[in-house]
């Protein structure tokens, strides 16, 4: 599967622990978006990364949240110190950056359980 | 700030009966609009984007900037067309951050 992967597909925790999720994009793109989805609402934005740098982090829901895209290549979501209403499905997408071939394309999401 | 409005969050149709699922978006400059599908158990995946003006699997939509709307059409509805759908809003051709409604769940019956 040459599509965008993320890892793991589940994650069941308990409240106050940290929780990181993976990301590989497709790999000739060089944009990599963070979503979070909750019941019955569409995806939210979250981050978005060009290459290695973070040209986007104000809609992060918190300072808890953090991302890192280290090489340009993988990126990870950190969730510090979990709260109940961080359940959700985290998502990631990628793309290319130019005007012509921007679309987003996603993976089958982290569901993310804090108990 | 822009903003996508699904109204309906179920549709039922008899396979075979005419689809519309309704978006209308608020946003003051000239967007890019996208409708996404999300069949069960899968991710979401690309259905149309309004620039390509195609028709994927039967589905069209067309933008009307009068009515800021991005309504999707098919003329004759498939039991698998059943599935999640999510009209979504990019501000400009050079921008990243797609907003999303908050999708209509279509369900053909048989």
């Amino acid at each position: 599967d040459t599509g965008v992967s993320q890892n793991p597909r589940h994650k069941i925790t308990k409240r106050g622990q940290n929780v990181t999720f993976r990301c590989d994009p497709i790999s000739e793109h060089n944009r990599l978006y963070w979503y979070r989805q909750t019941l019955g609402q569409g995806p939210e934005f979250l981050t978005y990364f060009q290459n290695e740098a973070q040209l986007e982090k104000s809609r992060l829901l918190s300072d808890r949240f953090s991302a890192e895209r280290p090489k340009g290549s993988f990126s990870t979501l950190e969730i510090q110190r979990t709260e109940q209403g961080d359940s959700a499905m985290y998502l990631c997408a990628s793309s290319f950056s130019s005007f012509t071939r921007n679309l987003q394309y996603f993976g089958a999401g982290t569901r993310l359980s804090v108990l | 700030a822009q903003r996508v409005t699904q109204p309906e969050k179920l549709l039922s149709v008899f396979k075979g009966a005419p689809v519309e699922l309704k978006c209308n978006y608020s946003y003051s400059g000239s967007p890019e609009l996208f409708w996404y599908v999300q069949y069960s158990r899968q991710r979401l995946q690309l259905l149309l984007r309004h620039i390509s003006r195609e028709s994927i699997k039967g589905f069209t939509a067309d933008l009307n900037k009068g009515e800021t709307s991005f309504h999707l059409k098919k003329p004759f509805a498939q039991e698998e067309d059943s599935a999640m759908y999510y009209c979504a809003l990019l501000p400009g051709a050079g921008s990243y951050q797609l907003t999303f409604g908050k999708g209509t769940k279509l369900s053909v019956i048989p």
